[in-house]
């Protein structure tokens, strides 16, 4: 079983909608959670971190629910420019601040005009 | 701006040969990282490196070693490229500290392929 699972699409919605990524985690004792973009042939960036109260930014909203561990992403009135991989992400953090990010296999997002 | 940098965007090689991938970031981060990325896999860690000489395997690191003589450089070596070996390298680089290790900012990436 694989340590972060997403679906991997892709979805195919059309501009203004909204739609919702989901992740599951299999480590419990994961303690950073964190959504990555990675748009076509190039690098995965820090789209925004995910906190246990909900955060939200612009029209991008994350939860965490670590009971049922398990991330979401909502993305409200879709843009063309939202179309991308979204990276589900974890940091195990280890003794001192040495830790590693454990990456899910993304989902792809295609927003259609 | 974090600039991570990547020697190469493309690379072709064969069978056999010794590969290296060379990897500078500009921020003086403590921490350094090389993933290989692939289809229905997602990004999968090679190796690590928290300080300079030092090193850690990340998931996958048979067929693979690095070299972090400088605190800006972060070398990912394949002894003997095989095939299984063609896939997009890339690295990443984040600072130490409490929350530090969560950001990594990455480079364009290095698509390798092996003949």
């Amino acid at each position: 079983r694989k340590e972060v699972e997403q679906d991997p699409g892709p979805f195919n919605v059309p501009e203004g909608a909204t739609v919702a990524f989901n992740c599951t985690y299999s480590n419990s004792a994961s303690q950073s959670f964190f959504w990555y973009r990675q748009d076509c042939r190039k690098e995965p960036k820090l789209l925004m971190s995910v906190y246990s109260s909900g955060n939200e930014d612009g029209r991008f909203t994350a939860q965490l629910n670590r009971a049922s561990q398990y991330i979401s992403l909502l993305i409200r009135d879709s843009k063309l420019s939202d179309s991308a991989t979204y990276l589900c992400v974890v940091n195990h953090r280890g003794s001192g601040n040495t830790g590693k990010l454990i990456f899910g296999q993304g989902t792809t997002l295609q927003v259609k005009p | 701006d974090v600039k991570v940098t990547q020697s190469s965007r493309y690379l072709v090689k064969r069978t056999g040969e010794k590969v290296f991938l060379e990897c500078v970031q500009d921020m003086d981060h403590e921490n350094m990282f090389w993933y290989r990325q692939d289809p229905g896999l997602g990004l999968r860690l090679i190796y690590f490196s928290y300080d300079v000489k030092m090193k850690e395997k990340g998931d996958i690191p048979e067929g693979y070693s690095v070299s972090r003589e400088k605190k800006e450089r972060f070398s990912l070596i394949l002894e003997s490229a095989s095939t299984n070996q063609t896939s997009m390298y890339l690295c990443a680089s984040s600072p130490q500290g409490v929350g530090g290790p969560d950001t990594q900012y990455f480079g364009p990436g290095t698509r390798l392929t092996v003949l």
